[in-house]
């Protein structure tokens, strides 16, 4: 299958800075891609729908200028976490759809840790 | 709102052993399903898929199965081994969307 690929895979920052998350789709192209939020033991939640060439899709209750979203070609999508704090600190996911309706490819993820 | 939830959230299985993880989910304009399997610190992975006009579905070693009467979703992982150990998320995909709603997901421990 498609590959999605996340960098960095773990960053540690401290309270204040921004912090950015690329995704990558490596051998396909994606006009859209989705970026999850996950915590501890929990279930990943949809934070936004990032387009390319247009302005991202956020899920209520997102802060758009806190998670600032570029889509700045086929292949890749970055989440700037802004000013991050410790509640910030998560993992963070992104996907892809392929070509068949339903299909997505996970990125093995962005754990976030701000100090 | 609607969402889709799990009954158990811990499930301990002894190896060679048949699982069963089961999830319920309550927005009835759902029409695709899928279980994903994610390991630590790793992404999800697609494991099977259902579509609404189903009620069962079987892979290698898995199975799906939907009734769509109860509004439940549930994933059977036969002669379970140590590398099944993760957590399973269902998801379910609303009507007119291709966007997957993730379940709470259910801790699978596999004990050899």
């Amino acid at each position: 299958g498609a590959v999605v690929s996340q960098h960095p895979s773990w960053v540690i920052c401290k309270s204040g800075t921004s912090v950015k998350i690329e995704c990558r789709s490596l051998d396909f192209q994606a006009t859209t891609m989705f970026w999850y939020r996950q915590f501890p033991k929990q279930s990943l939640m949809l934070m936004a729908t990032s387009n390319e060439g247009s302005k991202a899709t956020y899920e209520q209750g997102v802060e758009k200028d806190k998670f600032l979203i570029n889509h700045a070609s086929l292949t890749l999508s970055t989440l700037t976490v802004t000013s991050a704090h410790p509640e910030d600190s998560s993992f963070y996911i992104c996907s892809a759809p392929g070509d068949y309706y339903n299909e997505q490819f996970f990125g093995p993820g962005t754990r976030l840790t701000v100090l | 709102g609607e969402s889709v939830g799990l009954h158990l959230p811990t499930l301990s299985v002894q190896e060679g052993d048949n699982s069963i993880i089961n999830c319920a989910y309550s927005n009835s304009a759902s029409d695709y399903f899928i279980w994903y399997k994610q390991e630590s610190g790793k992404g999800p992975q697609f494991i099977i898929d259902i579509r609404s006009n189903m009620d069962k579905r079987q892979g290698q070693r898995v199975t799906v199965l939907l009734n769509k009467t109860v509004k439940h979703l549930s994933l059977q992982i036969a002669a379970t081994q140590p590398g099944d150990s993760a957590v399973y998320f269902c998801a379910e995909n609303r009507g007119g969307s291709y966007i997957p709603t993730f379940g709470r997901g259910t801790s699978l421990i596999v004990h050899p």
